[in-house]
């Protein structure tokens, strides 16, 4: 069975750092990209980039390029996503879910990751 | 870029059939498959449809996607609603410069 697990609520002030994880069980993790979704409080989903864990091929949706890091660990099949920086706005649900190309079409997903981030 | 534009809310009672329409901005909406996720309150997205039409293992039949060049537009459709299928539903495609482009959403209330 198919499984990504997310890392757990975060609660942050601004300009702290932040790495939350994504960990994928039960099929080849170097074989299919992980991607990352934000939903702000309200609102819909925003796709925000993907990986290929096999050689960390790396692609980044323009509106979050420079702001996000993602980065996977394929000895632990877990994919990652950073901040350096954090700022207010960056609360929201975080998601990872595979696609088994670079043009997406998710398949699995994780549970979600709540990031919080305030003063 | 292209845009996903759907309704941002229908409503339908139980037993009967809705349709939530995906109207592609720019580009032909048959060059790129398109994917419709189903967000429940409170819940993860998961996959209805993916590949225009292509239904998960576990997806009841009841859920169907379709594609309409002359609209330029993509369709889920449920049919013989249930109240568990109350959700957002949001449709996502991509091209060669976009990997992934998502719709705003569509609430679905099963009333």
């Amino acid at each position: 069975e198919v499984q990504l697990v997310q890392s757990g609520a975060e609660v942050k002030k601004p300009g702290e750092s932040l790495k939350i994880s994504c960990k994928g069980s039960g099929y080849s993790f170097t074989s299919y990209w992980i991607g990352w979704v934000r939903q702000m409080p309200g609102k819909g989903l925003e796709w925000m980039g993907i990986i290929y864990p096999g050689d960390s091929d790396t692609r980044y949706s323009p509106s979050f390029q420079g702001q996000v890091t993602i980065s996977a660990d394929k000895s632990i099949s877990t994919a990652y996503l950073q901040w350096s920086s954090l700022k207010a706005s960056d609360t929201a649900m975080y998601y990872c879910a595979t696609t088994d190309t670079a043009m997406v079409i998710f398949d699995y997903w994780g549970q979600g990751t709540l990031v919080t981030v305030s003063s | 870029n292209f845009m996903l534009t759907q309704p941002h809310s229908v409503s339908e009672s139980p037993g009967k059939t809705v349709t939530i329409s995906c109207t592609r901005s720019s580009g032909s909406i048959a060059s790129n498959y398109v994917q419709w996720y189903q967000q429940r309150p409170g819940s993860a997205p998961t996959t209805v449809i993916y590949e225009d039409n292509q239904r998960p293992s576990g997806v009841p039949d009841r859920f169907s996607g379709s594609i309409d060049s002359s609209s330029n537009s993509a369709s889920l459709t449920i049919s013989g609603l249930k109240t568990e299928d109350e959700a957002d539903y949001y449709c996502q495609s991509y091209d060669s410069s976009n990997p992934a482009v998502f719709g705003g959403g569509t609430q679905l209330t099963v009333l």
